[in-house]
């Protein structure tokens, strides 16, 4: 059974550089049917899409956070990680991995999302 | 952007009650629409993609419909389990998501 497991500091400072590490167990990362992606949901709020990536380094960002994001993969150790830069009050968030089903339309990408991490927890403050 | 407004915000509802959720699309997307179910400090569950389509597992009270902009989950008999958040999601362009309706207990 496919399981994702996110890891890295619950803690950040503001202008700071957030990272955190999403781990497959029971699964290739490097399938070739699936993305892997990232979603984080702010206190009490809805849910926003940060970013998706396939084994090949090939990504997808929201065009909202595209300039302070990168998504990396590390086929090796069965990980790809979040690295989401300048950070404000307004990151803070319970972020979630997640595989990634890709539906192409031309030259647009659909993603849809399962199954997830359970979550974890990063507030932003001095 | 496509833009996803879920309604209501919040329901309340019993146990055995039928329950509607609807999801509007700013634009056009097809049939491409997923729901999915979170409950408290848990990871989102998906339950349906392609408006209609269950996923495997999921009980079959759980239904979706619609297409091009507006789309229904309907759950036909409200069981304890189901008192949960649902969110919309479209994938016809990469992802955005619904506010979320929160169906509570009555």
């Amino acid at each position: 059974q496919l399981q994702l497991q996110e890891s890295g500091p619950g803690l950040v400072k503001p202008s700071e550089t957030l990272s955190l590490t999403c781990t497959v167990s029971g699964g290739s990362i490097s399938s070739s049917s699936y993305y892997w992606g990232w979603i984080r949901q702010p206190p009490g709020k809805g849910l926003e899409w940060i970013g998706s990536i396939y084994y090949s380094g090939s990504t997808y960002y929201n065009p909202s956070l595209k300039s302070r994001v990168t998504i990396s993969v590390d086929t090796s150790k069965n990980q790809f990680s979040l690295k989401l830069s300048s950070v404000t009050a307004a990151d803070t968030a319970v972020y979630y991995c997640a595989r990634t089903r890709i539906t192409i339309f031309g030259v647009v990408a659909g993603l849809m999302f399962d199954p997830w991490g359970q979550g974890t927890l990063v507030t932003v403050s001095s | 952007d496509i833009q996803m407004t879920q309604s209501p915000s919040t329901l309340s509802a019993s146990v055995g009650d039928r329950v509607t959720i609807t999801c509007r699309a700013s634009q056009s997307i097809s049939s491409w629409l997923a729901w999915y179910q979170q409950k408290p400090g848990k990871a989102p569950k998906l339950l349906i993609y392609k408006a209609s389509s269950l996923e495997s597992g999921v009980p079959s009270r759980f239904s979706g419909s619609g297409s091009g902009t507006e789309f229904t989950l309907t759950i036909s008999s409200l069981q304890p389990d189901d008192f949960a958040t649902y969110y919309c999601q479209q994938y016809n362009s990469h992802a955005a998501f619904g506010q979320g309706t929160k169906v509570e207990i009555k």
